[in-house]
């Protein structure tokens, strides 16, 4: 498995906090992603990140924010959270074809959210 | 936007027969790639086509991208409970992201 880590790995919050997960790389790739996985759903981006300090929406952007100071980091924040947002997140890295479309993916392991 | 879906949601059978999972795209694809996610585990890559009517085989798995690049299919032969798990398909246009289908969840009974 490449060398992908999200933290935390479960949490449970409640309606209204803050709250930040954490995706940290080793293989020194220049895309990382947040997805959510909700049933039904499949994967949906939420942003993603092409360079250090470039971030873009996907498309479940809202409630959401990012940022990635170092190229190993990737930071997800819930500013409020809310019920809605209870799923299973997923940090994801590729590298990119010359053309702009991506390599495969390679994902962490996940963080389960709970928000009551 | 973009969007992806991907037929069917569920399917059930017994060891040694054979399912197929297809997957369409609102818009031409630049290239497809295929997914494996294990019960409780993360999504792991497949396999990637890029080129129209490309046909991959990887043992048992055969993928196939349409000649309009806008759909996709993956077919297992003879399946054994080791193939348990959900199938995403996943389509790249320009931009350097994926548009995920909604996957397919296999399961495999003796």
């Amino acid at each position: 498995d490449a060398g992908i880590t999200q933290s935390p790995r479960h949490k449970v919050t409640e309606t209204g906090t803050p709250v930040t997960l954490r995706c940290h790389q080793t293989e020194n790739h220049r895309y990382m992603y947040w997805y959510r996985q909700d049933p039904g759903h499949g994967l949906r981006l939420i942003h993603y990140s092409y360079g250090v300090k470039d971030t873009d929406k996907g498309e479940v952007s809202d409630g959401y924010s990012v940022s990635r100071s170092k190229t190993e980091d990737f930071l997800l924040t819930l500013e409020s959270a809310t019920s809605s947002q209870t799923s299973v997140y997923f940090c994801a890295i590729s590298e990119s074809m010359a053309s702009g479309a991506p390599y495969e993916q390679y994902f962490g392991p996940g963080t389960r959210l709970t928000v009551t | 936007g973009q969007q992806v879906m991907q037929i069917p949601q569920y399917q059930h059978v017994q060891e040694g027969e054979d399912f197929t999972t297809y997957c369409n795209s609102s818009t031409t694809l630049s290239n497809i790639q295929w997914y494996k996610q294990r019960p409780g585990g993360h999504p792991v890559f497949l396999i990637q086509l890029v080129k129209s009517g490309e046909v991959k085989k990887q043992k048992r798995l055969t993928f196939q991208f349409g000649e309009a690049k806008k759909n996709s299919s993956l077919h297992i032969t003879a399946t054994q409970t080791t193939d348990v798990g959900t199938y995403f398909c996943a389509g790249a246009g320009t931009a350097s992201k994926l548009t995920f289908g909604t996957g397919t969840r296999l399961q495999v009974t003796l």
